[in-house]
């Protein structure tokens, strides 16, 4: 089955620095990549998503990057601000027999100091 | 208007006994979901449901019994719950099954002493 890896388990980045977290994905039929951000007594949100057949995706101070031939894919944050504070997962999905299984990794917690 | 409601936000019980939470989401989607977050914020799958029928059913003890009376609805049921069951317990929603984008609850969180 899939597994996902991600580094770093924790981040402290200084107001305006970017901030990056890497994943790595074990099988290569995986398809779609969302990021989820989790603030504090909150459930996981998507904040950004890749799809297999796109390399890059920006959305304002948030870009994600997929290498499909090294099965890593990353999450940058530019610019970054206090309200960014949050633990981050990557998850890794295969579309199989009718229905997307998400698999999560095991979360990055960024503390972003003003 | 919460989106995807979850009840009760925390539980505490005594080890061996029966509990249940509830779910509910009122996006009109098919496909809900349990995950369990452990101690260390990992997030793992438990089961899935589209249109009340199972179609995803991890590797998880069966105490753990997931009841899906309609698409809008999933409740987990767990018996003779243990110390490890101490989770935060996460319900998700999606469009359908071949949507990746989950809707996720703002968790239950189990303690069990």
């Amino acid at each position: 089955g899939e597994n996902v890896e991600q580094h770093p388990s924790t981040l402290s980045v200084q107001e305006g620095d970017s901030a990056v977290i890497k994943c790595t994905y074990s099988d290569s039929a995986s398809n779609y990549f969302p990021w989820y951000k989790q603030e504090l007594g909150k459930g996981p949100q998507l904040i950004i998503d890749i799809r297999s057949n796109v390399g890059e995706k920006k959305d304002q101070r948030i870009a994600v990057t997929l290498n499909k031939t090294a099965k890593h894919f990353s999450l940058h944050i530019t610019e970054t601000q206090p309200e960014d504070s949050a633990v981050y997962f990557c998850a890794a999905s295969l579309f199989s027999g009718g229905y997307n299984k998400l698999i999560f990794g095991a979360g990055t917690r960024l503390a972003v100091h003003p | 208007d919460t989106a995807v409601s979850q009840t009760p936000k925390y539980l505490v019980t005594q080890m061996g006994n029966d509990k249940s939470i509830k779910c509910e989401q009122n996006l009109g989607h098919d496909t809900m979901y349990w995950y369990k977050q452990d101690s260390k914020k990992f997030l793992k799958i438990m089961f899935s449901y589209n249109n009340k029928e199972l179609i995803i059913n991890e590797t998880v003890p069966n105490r753990f019994s997931p009841k899906s009376p309609d698409k809008a609805h999933l409740n987990l049921h767990i018996n003779s719950l243990e110390l490890g069951d101490s989770a935060v317990y996460f319900c998700a929603s999606s469009q359908n099954s071949r949507s990746g984008e989950l809707f996720f609850g703002e968790g239950s969180r189990l303690t069990v002493l």
